[in-house]
């Protein structure tokens, strides 16, 4: 898995509002799709890992939803807070052990 | 747990100095990742091992990189010569089997003059 697109690259959301974002990726010998929460200065913190088609997870008023077959996965936030400012990384994985991140997509919340 | 340890989190090195990078990764853990981060490329990964093996090298730029696993709680990254390009932040991750979440150490800012 070579290719992860990640869009918006960047976003302004007003403290309050809901959001969402996407994560696509080859649907071909895919495994795993892993979600992470990269805040500036620290280290990426894993938000969820996801295998089946069609499955949902969610922690919190995050929450993530996977196509395996059409390759993507969206991440929602439920009435952002400014801790949820933060750089979202999606990484999917394959046959193999190891996972490919994507860009990110970097979240401002205005208070 | 501790998580995943790095050493040392700074480090400053003039161009053509040797440096090594360590890593303890979580205990139990079967895998383990070395990525760098840079503006251009974002998290890259640039090796990984699988119960103390190197699995995929493909990541490392150049010769002058190298990693070792001599044992599953140790692993270092080093960097023989250094070059100011290689100027980034970086990571070691451990994880226990493919379904699970890969833990970040707290990374290593390697800064060559």
């Amino acid at each position: 898995i070579l290719n992860v697109e990640q869009s918006p690259q960047s976003l302004h959301v007003q403290e309050g509002d809901s959001t969402n974002f996407t994560c696509s990726f080859p649907s071909s010998n895919f495994y795993a799709l892993h979600w992470y929460r990269w805040e500036t200065a620290k280290s990426p913190e894993a938000l969820f890992v996801m295998t089946l088609n069609g499955d949902e997870k969610k922690k919190g008023r995050i929450s993530a939803t996977l196509n395996t077959k059409e390759g993507y996965s969206y991440l929602y936030i439920k009435g952002s807070q400014p801790e949820d400012s933060a750089t979202y990384l999606c990484a999917p994985g394959g046959g193999d052990d190891k996972i490919i991140f994507g860009k990110g997509t970097r979240l401002h919340i205005l208070p | 747990d501790a998580g995943v340890i790095q050493s040392p989190r700074h480090e400053v090195t003039e161009m053509g100095q040797e440096v090594t990078l360590r890593c303890k990764p979580i205990s139990g853990h079967n895998s383990l990742f070395w990525y760098r981060q840079t503006m251009m490329r974002g998290l890259e990964l640039l090796i990984y091992f699988n119960n103390n093996v190197p699995i995929d090298d493909s990541g490392m730029p150049e010769d002058r990189f190298s990693a070792k696993m001599p044992n599953a709680s140790f692993s270092t990254l080093k960097i023989q010569p250094s070059e100011p390009r290689d100027s980034a932040v970086y990571f070691c991750a451990s994880r226990r089997g493919r379904d699970n979440e890969q833990f970040f150490g707290p990374g290593t800012r390697l800064t060559v003059l």
